[in-house]
């Protein structure tokens, strides 16, 4: 069956310009996350999508990321005015339902290099 | 703030020997407990998980144990083989449907 897609696999970009990474989740699948993984290390949340409520941007490091989820379904992360720094995997994740103790199934990832 | 810590950040085992993997949480709430395993150029896949109402899960040759009241638990891979060579993460629940991830092990097997 189908699993979590993100688009593209890699993607490189000058410094200072805008990115927006794709996720396909699980059909069916009502809750949303993205995460960032920089090289060796562990994932931090950035942002949860959950059905029609609010999405919970508390881990997005600035203002310049922003994500969205359309009809409930596919996500897009943007960036903004990229820096060297925003360099890492970007991995998306998806859910059955609302709950932590939902097993979470990740994409491969898009791999982000900014020059 | 929550916190998972997780050690040993590298670990090299000889084939057919065991692997054990020791992860810390700090917020007494937390109640599922799951384990990641990332092959390179892949995103982590779930092996296996641990609600608190358990103390031990086991499937095949990979076992959980969870600590309540020392807030730790362990994965540990018998009999290791070749391709269990991947970067291995645990998770506990935090707050607000969020899980918390240490920063993994990197697991390599000696032939």
């Amino acid at each position: 069956g189908a699993g979590v897609s993100q688009s593209p696999s890699n993607k490189v970009t000058e410094k200072g310009k805008d990115v927006e990474l794709r996720c396909d989740p699980i059909s069916g699948h009502t809750a949303l996350y993205w995460y960032r993984q920089s090289l060796g290390q562990g994932l931090e949340f950035l942002i949860y999508f959950q059905g029609n409520s609010a999405p919970d941007k508390s881990g997005l490091p600035s203002d310049r990321f922003s994500a969205e989820r359309t009809g409930g379904s596919v996500s897009t992360l943007t960036i903004q005015r990229t820096q060297q720094e925003d360099s890492a995997v970007y991995l998306c994740a998806s859910s059955a339902d609302r709950g932590a103790w939902q097993p979470q199934h990740f994409g491969d990832g898009t791999r982000l290099s900014i020059l | 703030g929550e916190n998972v810590e997780q050690h040993p950040s590298t670990l090299s085992v000889q084939e057919g020997d065991s692997a054990v993997i020791k992860c810390t949480y700090s917020d007494s709430a937390s109640n599922y407990f799951p384990w990641y395993k990332q092959e390179l150029g892949k995103g982590p896949q779930l092996i296996i998980d641990i609600r608190s109402n358990v103390g031990e899960k086991k499937d095949q040759r990979i076992a959980v144990t969870l600590n309540k009241t020392a807030k730790h638990f362990s994965l540990h891979i018998t009999e290791t083989q070749p391709e269990d060579s991947a970067v291995y993460f645990c998770a506990a629940t935090g707050r607000d449907d969020k899980i918390i991830f240490g920063k993994g092990t990197r697991l390599h097997i000696l032939p």
